[in-house]
């Protein structure tokens, strides 16, 4: 079945520690492919997209993605974690057709 | 400031009400769609549309139903609401079919009683 896969539930880093985020994915041919970053009780914030090109992108605060193909994944990382970035993160693929699928996404705590 | 705007942000209904869910961007985006988030489920596709007069189920759309009359607008009907529809709920839309990625709404959280 297709499927979008986050297999950490719960992270937890301290604060100037790097950080990864995996993500997995099983379709067919190579999708679209992004991460979103919720705040409590916000909406849902690009940070990065994928969908050809360079295998590593750059994205907004701070945070890159790596997509490796034959992993089928496309983990997120970062060098240096901000007590800020504490939050909710999905990753989600894009298929033809418009539709999105998202991962269950993970929880980020920061301890100073 | 353009984006993604829900309405309302909170709200309780009774079983079997029914309730429209209301969202209208100022993007000018062709596409747009419907999600609910449950916990450990992450973001489910209700409806979507790829235009002005189109629309598509998503993964849940049983007890929903969708119009997109013109393109700034996506309202989402819940038509008896059920116990089962308790959830928050965001609207989001693109530009293009695919690579840009989604602007999200703030969110409604519904719940039923």
């Amino acid at each position: 079945a297709q499927s979008v896969t986050q297999p950490d539930i719960h992270i937890t880093v301290s604060e100037g520690a790097s950080l990864e985020l995996r993500c997995n994915y099983s379709y067919g041919a190579t999708p679209y492919l992004f991460w979103y970053v919720q705040s409590p009780g916000q909406g849902l914030q690009l940070l990065l997209k994928y969908f050809s090109g360079d295998t590593l992108v750059q994205g907004i605060k701070g945070f890159e993605a790596e997509f490796k193909r034959s992993q089928s994944s496309f983990n997120l990382r970062k060098p240096s974690v901000h007590w800020s970035d504490a939050a909710e993160y999905f990753c989600a693929v894009g298929l033809t057709g418009n539709q999105f699928y998202f991962g269950t996404g993970t929880s980020l705590t920061v301890i100073p | 400031n353009a984006g993604v705007t829900q309405t309302p942000k909170f709200q309780v209904l009774k079983t079997g009400q029914s309730m429209t869910l209301q969202c209208a961007q100022d993007m000018n985006h062709e596409y747009m769609s419907w999600y609910r988030q449950d916990p450990g489920m992450g973001l489910r596709l209700i409806h979507y549309s790829v235009g002005a007069g189109i629309t598509d189920q998503g993964e849940v759309p049983n007890g929903y139903n969708v119009s997109r009359s013109t393109t700034e607008d996506f309202p989402l009907r819940l038509l008896s609401a059920a116990p089962s529809q308790t959830s928050v709920y965001f609207c989001a839309s693109s530009h293009d079919r695919g690579p840009g990625g989604y602007t999200f709404g703030s969110g409604t959280r519904l719940t039923v009683v």
